[in-house]
């Protein structure tokens, strides 16, 4: 059955550092999405993706987030200068269509950013 | 704006006992709504989803869900838990025709007694 995986499943890194965690969504999915998970907190939105260019995205996506599609397969979320309160769980998400409307999300298994 | 509520934070139940988790949510039409399970160390799993159409809808693992409109709500169900079942469960809330995201709930933390 095909899958979203995500690359790392775990980093730890110095505040202030960039990290880039990747996903690698389902072959024919057409909408990517980052979504978040503080420890112990909601899912969280965070952004869209579609047609190679942000569709939507959160309050928290802010300018220390970037998202890019490189190379028609992998999608990526770039936090620039990384804080201790950006520690969370990451989950990628992809979908055929609308994630409000009939497009399932299919979700990665996370990958987990430490702040120190 | 739209937000969902699931007002249990932890439930135990014994194996064999029947469930149901509570989801209400805020929303100024009919939403698209979802319950989504998350293992420990696992991603999101969806279980089933509410489009339209009958109320009381089908997803996998035994799981069910009805909608009701008069009381906002959406919620889970299974008649015999298993010890497998033991996961987090997110309610999550999606605008018809607009929105690309989904809305999730705080989730519901469910441990099953042998």
């Amino acid at each position: 059955e095909p899958e979203v995986t995500q690359t790392p499943s775990h980093q730890v890194t110095q505040m202030g550092q960039e990290v880039i965690l990747r996903c690698v969504p389902i072959s024919n999915h057409l909408y990517f999405y980052w979504y978040r998970q503080i420890l112990g907190q909601k899912v969280e939105f965070l952004v869209s993706f579609y047609n190679n260019e942000i569709s939507e995205k959160s309050e928290i996506f802010d300018d220390q987030f970037s998202v890019e599609r490189p190379d028609g397969s992998n999608f990526t979320l770039k936090i620039r200068s990384t804080k201790l309160e950006d520690s969370a769980m990451y989950f990628c998400a992809s979908s055929w269509g609308l994630a409000g409307s009939n497009g399932e999300l299919f979700f990665g298994e996370g990958s987990r950013l430490t702040v120190l | 704006a739209q937000s969902v509520t699931q007002p249990d934070i932890h439930i135990t139940v014994s194996e064999g006992a029947s469930l149901e988790l509570r989801c209400n949510y805020s929303y100024g039409a009919t939403p698209y709504l979802f319950w989504y399970v998350q293992s420990p160390g696992q991603g999101l799993q969806l279980l089933l989803k509410y489009f339209s159409g009958d109320t009381l809808v089908q997803g996998i693992k035994g799981f069910e869900a009805e909608f009701k409109r008069s009381q906002s709500s959406f919620n889970l169900r299974k008649p015999s838990v298993h010890w497998s079942d033991a996961a987090e469960y997110f309610c999550a809330v999606g605008a018809p025709g607009g929105y690309n995201k989904l809305i999730f709930g705080a989730g519901t933390r469910l441990a099953v007694h042998p």
